[in-house]
């Protein structure tokens, strides 16, 4: 079965600070991705990013980055001198070939405050 | 115009009422689900298909049924509603999967229940 965990509830950091918020995940398969959807006040979930199994290089996107590591089956997300529109709530999401290709499995995610 | 919509977008419904959520997309996507995010949990998924003909459980289908009406089309159904369903519904898309871009879920902007 997959598991995702993220162990942080909330955050709660000042505009331009730094924010990681944690991703770990379960999977006995050798093949899987890996997301980031973010959910800002108003509800809707939009997708950020998908990473695979098979590319553990990181990502560097404008203030957002993403660090990849298969030996500690983390998948952490880094928002650079964070602004108050990065205020939303971060899902961590997996999807398996063994489970069947498209059904993602979501951490419980975790709330991001930033405060002027 | 969005990809994905949802209707009704807000819905206040009595217990015992049977209620319906309608799902459309314009992607092209064979894939469509459904979600419920309550707080604390993340989503999970309550059912998915893969085509029109081909409809499965998710991990919490217990009192939901679905209607896949064409390609563009999936709608879940509340046969007899109990608070306890009381939760945020999304609908998602993806392309067919092999694991892969076409494996990235894109959602609507989800519909806000309330069983009173």
């Amino acid at each position: 079965a997959q598991k995702v965990t993220q162990a942080q509830t909330e955050i709660s950091v000042v505009e331009k600070e730094d924010v990681t918020l944690d991703c770990v995940y379960e999977t006995r398969d050798t093949t899987y991705y890996l997301f980031w959807y973010k959910q800002p006040p108003s509800g809707e979930l939009v997708f950020l990013i998908r990473r695979n199994s098979f590319d553990e290089q990181n990502e560097i996107s404008g203030r957002y980055s993403w660090n990849f590591q298969k030996s500690t089956s983390s998948f952490n997300f880094t928002i650079t001198a964070s602004q108050v529109v990065d205020s939303a709530v971060y899902f961590c999401a997996l999807s398996a070939s063994t489970d069947s290709w498209g059904k993602l499995q979501f951490g419980a995610g975790t709330q991001v405050v930033v405060t002027p | 115009d969005a990809d994905v919509t949802q209707t009704p977008r807000n819905r206040i419904t009595k217990t015992g009422k049977r209620i319906m959520l309608e799902c459309s997309q314009t992607k092209g996507h064979d894939r469509m689900y459904w979600y419920r995010q309550d707080p604390g949990l993340g989503l999970r998924l309550i059912y998915y298909s893969f085509d029109v003909k081909d409809i499965n459980k998710g991990e919490i289908s217990d009192g939901y049924s679905v209607s896949r009406q064409a390609q563009a089309k999936f709608s879940l159904s509340l046969e007899s509603a109990i608070p306890n369903q009381t939760a945020l519904y999304f609908c998602a898309t993806s392309d067919f999967g092999t694991g892969g871009v076409e494996d990235t879920q894109y959602f609507g902007p989800g519909t806000r229940l309330t069983v009173l």
